[in-house]
């Protein structure tokens, strides 16, 4: 079967680093995203990695490792607006995206 | 501007009955999507639409038809509405099939069935 497996929630400082971790096994890979999910919204495209290393984009970071079946999210200089859901999903060998359940991030002042 | 809109933003209904929901993309987009959002927060795709070739989720119940007039649209419905059917559907859509491509969210339809 396939699986993506992300922390439930997370509690991190305003101002502080926080690392989100996601971990798959899924039938074919064609890429990881990163979304984002605001309490009642939508989600909304944060990153996409398909080939090994990191990918940074202004505070936020992602990273893979595809012989590991792992991606991190970093997020840095934390505001309180980030806090939401953060959603770990892969593109299967049919460009079918399976999602994780998300992580839930609170940030504290 | 609406990247992708649905309507209506909350449904409720009773059990048995029969609703549509829709969704309209104004990004020229040639692929759209049906996601369902249980209350666990798993998003599962239900179907997907690209020039007229559509691919179903093998676990959806033939109750749920995707209908798509045109390019733009796609609207879903629901026959026979059962309480396990309660949960807030997304409309998506991307560019093309493929992992290069981002998939934009409307922002979903809250169904409630009693």
């Amino acid at each position: 079967g396939q699986n993506i497996d992300q922390p439930t929630e997370m509690t991190a400082t305003e101002g502080a680093i926080v690392q989100i971790n996601c971990t798959y096994q899924t039938s074919g890979f064609n890429g990881l995203f990163w979304y984002q999910q605001h309490a009642g919204e939508a989600p909304t495209f944060l990153s996409y990695n398909v080939l090994d290393g990191l990918e940074e984009k202004g505070r936020f970071s992602s990273f893979l490792s595809r012989s590991k079946g792992y991606s991190y999210l970093l997020l840095k200089e934390l505001q309180m607006k980030d806090s939401a859901s953060y959603l770990c999903a892969v593109m299967d060998s049919n460009y079918q995206l399976i999602w994780g359940a998300g992580t839930k991030l609170i940030i504290k002042p | 501007d609406t990247a992708v809109s649905q309507t209506p933003k909350y449904l409720v209904t009773q059990m048995g009955n029969d609703k549509s929901i829709k969704c309209e993309q104004n990004l020229g987009h040639d692929t759209m999507y049906w996601y369902k959002q249980d209350s666990k927060k798993f998003l599962k795709i239900m179907f997907s639409y690209n020039n007229k070739e559509l691919i179903i989720n093998e676990t959806v119940p033939n109750r749920f038809s995707p209908k798509s007039p045109d390019k733009a649209h796609l609207n879903l419905h629901i026959n026979s509405l059962e309480l396990g059917d309660s949960a807030v559907y997304f409309c998506a859509s991307s560019q093309d099939v493929g992992q290069l491509y981002e998939q934009y969210f409307g922002p979903g339809t809250r169904l409630t069935v009693t």
